[in-house]
This record gives structure tokens, C-alpha cells and sequence, in this order.
């Protein structure tokens, strides 16, 4: 059964620190690896790797994936009080297309 | 907003009652997805509807079922509710079939359905 972990499950930060949000994976026939921030209500898309060593970046925030050792990293700089969310990792892949698994999600909290 | 609309935005029932959740994808979308978020469970995927047909299920009741009609909209439902299936419903939408392997899922806001 395909499966993602993602650590820590919740972070403390102040305004300006940088984060660093884990995700690992166990998956049979990989497609993709997605990361998603959910504020109140909607998980809203950031990213998805398909390509190992290939980094995306959009504004402060970017990540990679590294293939071999099935793990992804959402990086945060200069965190501001709006990054405030739960951050997820899904991966696509096993024999169900479609079918994003869904990691618990890291809480992060930034404090002024 | 990701152009992903769902109604109604709350819905409060009782248990043993039928209740349909309604999602209309992004304009041009084939694909629609519903998932079910819980406190204790996350966000665990239901089931993938591509233009009509059913593509993969994930671990939903049997007491659930959905369909996607001609217009590209689906809904979702759920009968003989119980208390635990008090959750977050989201659908979510993509251009192609495999949604996550070459193209994206976008989410709407979710239905939140109380169980009472």
C-alpha cells in the first residue's frame, strides 16, 4: 500500500526564519510528488516534481525531489505570518491513476 | 480560487439520513475527484470519475456513491450517515485522467457535513 510520511508535524517559527518540511515516500509505479498548502478550507496547489534533483522554486518557497532516496523537501525562506498553514505532500503513483495519498501534513505556525 | 465550485458549504443532518454533495469542475476539466478529509483519517481519496466514466476507488462505502453527468458535474452521495462520517468532502478537478501524474488537481473549497 502506498504510503507518505511527512515530518515534523508541526513547526514554531518567527517572521524571517527558514523551514525545511520533510516528506517521504513508499510507492509502486511513481508518477508524481505534489506539494499543496491548506489554510482554512482548500489544499491550493505549490508544486509538482516528477524529475529527480530538479528544483522549483516559486517566490520564497521551493522544493525538490530526490528519486532514489524516495524523500521530498519543501523549503521556506524569510517565513512571514501568511505561511501559517498545514502543508501537504501527496504522491501520485500506484495502479489507481487519479488517486493522490496524502501525508498527515505539517502544521506550521510563524509567529510574528 | 481554483475555479472548483461545491455546494452547499454546510451541511448538518442526522444519522440514518441521505444527503447529496454537489461539485462542478474548472472549466475545460474532465476529470473529477472527490476526497474526504477527517481529523483522524486526512485526506484519504474516495473516488475518480474521467468524462463520465469511473476511473479508481479508493476506499469509500458502500453506503457513498457518485456519478458525473453529461455537464462534467458530479455529485457525491452519502446514505444511512453515521456519526463518523462527519468530515470535510472535497472534489477536485483536472484537465486529463491521470491527475497527479502529468496534470494537476485543483481543490474547491469542500462541503463540511455534521452528522448529528
Amino acid at each position: 500500500e502506498d504510503k507518505v510520511v511527512q515530518s515534523p508535524l508541526s513547526l514554531v517559527v518567527h517572521e524571517g526564519d527558514t523551514v525545511t518540511l520533510n516528506c517521504s515516500y513508499e510507492v509502486t509505479n511513481f508518477r508524481s510528488l505534489l506539494w499543496y498548502k491548506q489554510e482554512k478550507k482548500a489544499p491550493t496547489f505549490l508544486f509538482m516534481l516528477t524529475s529527480s534533483g530538479i528544483e522549483k522554486k516559486s517566490g520564497r518557497l521551493s522544493s525538490i525531489l530526490d528519486k532514489k532516496e524516495l524523500f521530498s523537501i519543501l523549503n521556506i525562506t524569510a517565513t512571514q505570518t501568511g505561511d501559517s498553514a498545514v502543508y501537504l505532500c501527496a504522491e501520485a503513483g500506484g495502479t489507481s491513476y487519479g488517486k493522490l495519498t496524502f501525508g498527515q501534513g505539517t502544521i506550521l505556525t510563524v509567529h510574528p | 480560487d481554483s475555479g472548483v465550485t461545491q455546494t452547499p458549504k454546510h451541511l448538518i443532518t442526522a444519522t440514518g439520513q441521505r444527503v447529496t454533495l454537489r461539485c462542478s469542475p474548472r472549466s475545460g476539466d474532465l476529470s473529477v475527484y472527490w476526497y474526504q478529509q477527517s481529523l483522524d483519517q486526512g485526506l484519504q481519496f474516495l473516488i475518480h470519475y474521467y468524462n463520465g466514466e469511473e476511473r479508481a476507488k479508493g476506499n469509500i462505502l458502500e453506503r457513498f456513491s457518485a456519478q458525473q453527468f453529461p455537464d462534467l458535474h458530479s455529485e457525491l452521495n452519502l446514505s444511512s450517515l453515521e456519526l463518523g462520517d462527519s468530515a470535510l468532502y472535497f472534489c477536485a478537478s483536472s484537465v486529463g485522467v491521470t491527475g497527479g501524474g502529468t496534470d494537476t488537481q485543483y481543490f474547491g473549497p469542500g462541503t463540511r457535513l455534521t452528522v448529528l
